[in-house]
């Protein structure tokens, strides 16, 4: 399976935007980028995904590379419920199963 | 909907015990998912059904079983359990497989075997 590479941890700042970065330089072409975020004692819950374009939804958006070899979730603007793991995943062609990493801990302060 | 639900929230097993780890689903999703996840760490896959009757082992296997006589059941047995099974457990449906397919998972059981 394609890993991904994710920082740790960030920090940022309630009503300012959030950039969460995301390597995947072994990505093949028929993988998905797929972002989870895990609040606090809570099952993982979907945000976003994509293959090629940029996506948006109402949760946040997704800034692929030309050369898909990274992505960039944005959270326009942080609120203290965006506090949460999140999880950078590749899954593509017949394989339905999600890997999951140790993703990036997010902080926000009011 | 009350979408993926699990049971029981909390349990506290001693060594060499079994347990069934309840999860059901009211979405009428085809695929369901048992994950586990250690402190700390991402969740791992444990076994995997894509249909009634027909399940397959994840990343972790060993140690549990499970079984998936209709849509919405997906049980896991943990058979002789161990401190080693200590672990979050987390269920998860999708409508079909293919990558482009949301993963919708439930509050989880936290277990821990002394």
């Amino acid at each position: 399976d394609a890993k991904t590479t994710q920082p740790n941890s960030m920090e940022s700042n309630e009503e300012e935007p959030v950039h969460l970065p995301c390597n995947h330089s072994t990505i093949s072409g028929t993988d998905y980028i797929h972002w989870y975020r895990q609040l606090p004692s809570q099952g993982p819950e979907y945000v976003i995904h994509g293959l090629t374009s940029n996506v948006n939804n109402r949760m946040a958006s997704l800034a692929i590379a030309e050369d898909r070899k990274s992505s960039t979730l944005i959270l326009h603007r942080a609120t203290l419920r965006d506090a949460a793991v999140y999880y950078c995943i590749l899954s593509g062609g017949s394989n339905y199963k999600l890997t999951f990493g140790k993703g990036t801990l997010l902080t926000v302060n009011p | 909907n009350a979408g993926v639900t699990q049971t029981p929230k909390f349990r506290i097993l001693k060594i060499g015990q079994s347990m069934t780890l309840q999860c059901a689903q009211d979405m009428n999703h085809n695929y369901m998912y048992w994950y586990r996840q250690d402190p700390g760490m991402g969740l791992k896959l444990i076994y995997y059904s894509v249909g009634a009757g027909i399940t397959d082992k994840g990343e972790v296997p060993n140690g549990y079983n499970v079984s998936r006589s209709t849509t919405e059941d997906f049980p896991l047995r943990l058979e002789l359990a161990a401190p080693s099974q200590t672990s979050v457990y987390f269920c998860a449906s999708s409508f079909a497989g293919g990558p482009y397919n949301e993963q919708f998972f439930g509050p989880g059981t936290r277990l821990t075997v002394l």
